[in-house]
C-alpha cells in the first residue's frame, strides 16, 4: 500500500460525458501527479501540482483538467469524453519537487471506461 | 530532452542475475537516473535512484558509469514475482523525471 488513495475504482460512462477522479496523496506529500496509461500509448503524463499550483504540464488534452486543493488532495476532471479516452489514471504523489530525488508513490489507479 | 531506450523485453530463468541497461546519451549534469517496476493494472513502484558510480539496496542495485550515458539495473536471483515492467526515467526537476517510455517486459521463467 503506497499511502495514495484513488476513487473511483472502475467508472463507466459514456461519450460525451464528464467525470472527476478524485486523488488523496500520502500524509505530507505536497506534489500531485496525473497519469494516463493506455494499451497503445504507454505511461503519459498529464500534470503536475505542488501544494496548490500547478508545477508541469505534460501532454494533457484541453479537454482535461485538474486541480490540488488546500488540503492538498487533487482532482482530475475529463469532459467530452472520447472512446480513446478509456484507459487506467493514475494519481502519484512525492514530498517536495526540489529534492535531489523524486521518488513517486502511485496510487491503484481508477479504470475509465467510455462507452 | 533525456529521453531513454531500454529493450523492449527480456526472459530469464528463476535464480539467474537479470540485468536491464538504459541509454540515456543526452543526460544532463543534474539528472538523476531512477527505475521503477509496475505489475499488470497497478501503479508504477520506485525500485532505485542513483547519480553516478554505484548504488545499492535491498532489492536491486544500480550501476552508472562515468559518462553517465548509460545505466543498468541488476535484480539479483529472481523469482517468478519479478515479472513485470521496468522503467528507466533519467531527470531531475525538467519534466524528463516523468517520461516512462515503453519499459523492460521482463519475464521470470521456472
Amino acid at each position: 500500500d503506497s499511502g495514495v488513495t484513488q476513487t473511483p475504482k472502475h467508472l463507466i460512462t459514456a461519450t460525451g460525458q464528464r467525470v472527476t477522479l478524485r486523488c488523496s496523496p500520502r500524509s505530507g506529500d505536497l506534489s500531485v501527479y496525473w497519469y494516463q496509461q493506455s494499451l497503445d500509448q504507454g505511461l503519459q503524463f498529464l500534470i503536475q501540482y505542488y501544494n496548490g499550483e500547478e508545477r508541469a504540464k505534460g501532454n494533457i488534452l484541453e479537454r482535461f483538467s485538474a486541480q490540488q486543493f488546500p488540503d492538498l488532495h487533487s482532482e482530475l476532471n475529463l469532459s467530452s469524453l472520447e472512446l480513446g479516452d478509456s484507459a487506467l489514471y493514475f494519481c502519484a504523489s512525492s514530498e517536495l519537487t526540489s529534492r535531489s530525488y523524486n521518488e513517486q508513490f502511485f496510487g491503484p489507479g481508477t479504470r475509465l471506461t467510455v462507452l | 530532452l533525456a529521453k531513454t531506450t531500454q529493450p523492449i523485453s527480456m526472459d530469464s530463468y528463476e535464480g539467474q542475475e537479470v540485468n536491464i541497461t538504459c541509454s540515456h546519451n543526452n543526460i544532463a549534469t543534474n539528472d538523476y537516473i531512477t527505475w521503477y517496476q509496475q505489475f499488470p493494472s497497478q501503479g508504477p513502484r520506485f525500485i532505485i535512484q542513483g547519480y553516478k558510480t554505484k548504488v545499492t539496496n535491498e532489492v536491486a542495485s544500480l550501476f552508472i558509469p562515468a559518462d553517465r550515458k548509460s545505466s543498468t539495473l541488476s535484480l539479483p536471483r529472481v523469482s517468478l514475482s519479478d515479472t513485470a515492467v521496468y522503467y528507466c526515467l533519467v531527470g531531475w526537476n525538467t519534466g524528463n523525471q516523468f517520461y516512462f517510455g515503453t519499459g523492460t517486459s521482463l519475464t521470470v521463467i521456472p
